[in-house]
């Protein structure tokens, strides 16, 4: 079975602070996408950033970056200089088909001013 | 412009009765899903629609429930006879076409409370 696992329930850091959360994932395939979603109190989820598994190199979206670890099957976001308007719950997900994503049960994650 | 909408935002409803959620996609985008979000939860595919293909129907939980789409427009989630396992965010997105390169655009869902 393919699985995404989100070790961390809830994070809260001070503002400006750096904030990296985990995300860990099970597949046989080589080649996929993996995924990491913003849902603030509105309910919709956002796309945060985008990573290709074929890609060695780690996705960066300005304070968003991520570190990928192919062979640990690990795919960690870092949030940089966080923001008050970061905090909602964060979402890792993985695509295993040409459409269908995978989620993991997210992490709460609270900027503190 | 506009967005995914869906629509109510929010339904109370007695256990058994049935209930009909609607989902408006973005103009021109081929593909819908919908998925289901349980307190605390990740998201649980429920169906795909692409185009005038078959849908794919292998997320629903039960016969209770069922998904149309007519064309490449609105789609609509019905759940007959309503449980309290039912009581979730019934989330709507949809993409211009299928796969990685064409991101996923979310409505606000629909919180469906079953007492």
């Amino acid at each position: 079975a393919q699985t995404v696992t989100q070790s961390q329930p809830e994070m809260s850091v001070q503002e400006a602070e750096t904030v990296t959360l985990s995300c860990t994932y099970d597949t046989s395939e080589n080649n996929y996408y993996l995924f990491w979603y913003k849902q603030p109190p509105s309910r919709q989820m956002i796309l945060v950033i985008r990573q290709e598994a074929y890609k060695q190199q780690n996705a960066t979206e300005n304070r968003f970056s991520v570190n990928f670890q192919k062979a640990a099957k690990s795919f960690s976001l870092k949030i940089s200089d966080s923001q008050l308007g970061d905090t909602a719950m964060y979402f890792c997900a993985f695509l295993v088909s040409n459409y269908q994503l995978i989620w993991g049960a997210g992490t709460k994650l609270i900027i503190k001013p | 412009g506009a967005g995914v909408s869906q629509s109510p935002s929010n339904k109370v409803t007695e256990k058994g009765k049935d209930v009909e959620l609607r989902c408006d996609p973005i103009s021109g985008h081929t593909a819908l899903y919908w998925y289901r979000q349980r307190l605390g939860q990740g998201l649980e595919f429920l169906i795909y629609f692409q185009g005038n293909s078959a849908p794919d129907k292998s997320g629903l939980p039960s016969d209770r429930f069922s998904a149309e789409r007519t064309g490449e427009s609105v789609s609509t989630l019905t759940i007959q006879r309503t449980q309290q396992e039912d009581s979730a965010v019934y989330l709507c997105a949809s993409s211009l076409l299928q796969g990685a390169n064409s991101p996923l655009h979310f409505g606000n869902g629909t919180r469906l409370t079953v007492t």
